[in-house]
């Protein structure tokens, strides 16, 4: 079975300053994993994702994100915050033994990003 | 352009009645997805189809149906069974080929049963 645990329900940054999401993944199987981010009653965006190539994972709009198995641990990072990005943020993950190509997500983290 | 389109962005409906979700997607993507989204939680799966008439309950299929009749739409229909209908909803494609791929998400459509 599989499982996401995002440690954070609410970050709260300034504007310019270092953005930390932390995520815990449970996996049987060789994992692969997934950022999303989603601003206000929109869908979900692929900020970037890992599937077993470089344990460093560098997205979309600066973010990336170090795969570390022996920490079951897949953060997310940002050098400088920027006012769009407050937002909701999911972790996810999925491995080959998921029927149907199923993920399952963490509980969300908020950010929000004080000027 | 390649995505997926879901429609209304807004529903609302009388408690009793059956509603149907409308969900799109020109992207030649073999497999796709219903979530359910409630305030401050992730999300919950209702139904994914891999293939044009199949699909596969989710975690939380009580009350939903769904179709999958073309490749491009696979509706779902939120019955009166529901017992709380009143959510955020999001459709999903990815490709489906043995190994996890990403899922590509339409921009979702938000019900409100009264």
């Amino acid at each position: 079975a599989q499982s996401v645990t995002q440690l954070d329900s609410h970050v709260s940054v300034s504007e310019g300053t270092p953005v930390l999401l932390r995520c815990n993944y449970s996996s049987s199987y060789s994992p692969s994993l997934f950022w999303y981010v989603q601003h206000p009653n929109k869908g979900l965006q692929l900020l970037l994702k890992y599937t077993s190539a470089a344990t460093l994972v560098k997205g979309i709009n600066g973010f990336e994100a170090e795969f570390k198995k022996s920490e079951t641990s897949f953060h997310l990072t940002k050098p400088s915050a920027h006012m769009s990005d407050a937002a909701e943020y999911f972790c996810v993950v999925s491995d080959l033994k998921a029927a149907g190509n199923k993920l399952t997500f963490g509980g969300g983290t908020r950010v929000l990003v004080k000027p | 352009d390649g995505g997926i389109t879901q429609s209304p962005k807004y529903l609302f409906r009388k408690e009793g009645q059956n509603v149907t979700l409308s969900c799109e997607q020109n992207l030649n993507h073999d497999a796709m997805y219903w979530y359910r989204q409630d305030p401050g939680q992730g999300l919950r799966l209702i139904y994914y189809s891999q293939i044009v008439n199949d699909f596969q309950k989710g975690d939380i299929a009580e009350g939903y149906s769904v179709s999958r009749e073309k490749k491009e739409s696979f509706p779902l229909t939120v019955t009166s069974a529901q017992k709380n209908p009143t959510a955020f909803y999001l459709c999903a494609s990815s490709i489906d080929r043995g190994i996890p791929y990403e899922q590509y998400f339409g921009p979702g459509t938000r019900l409100t049963v009264t």
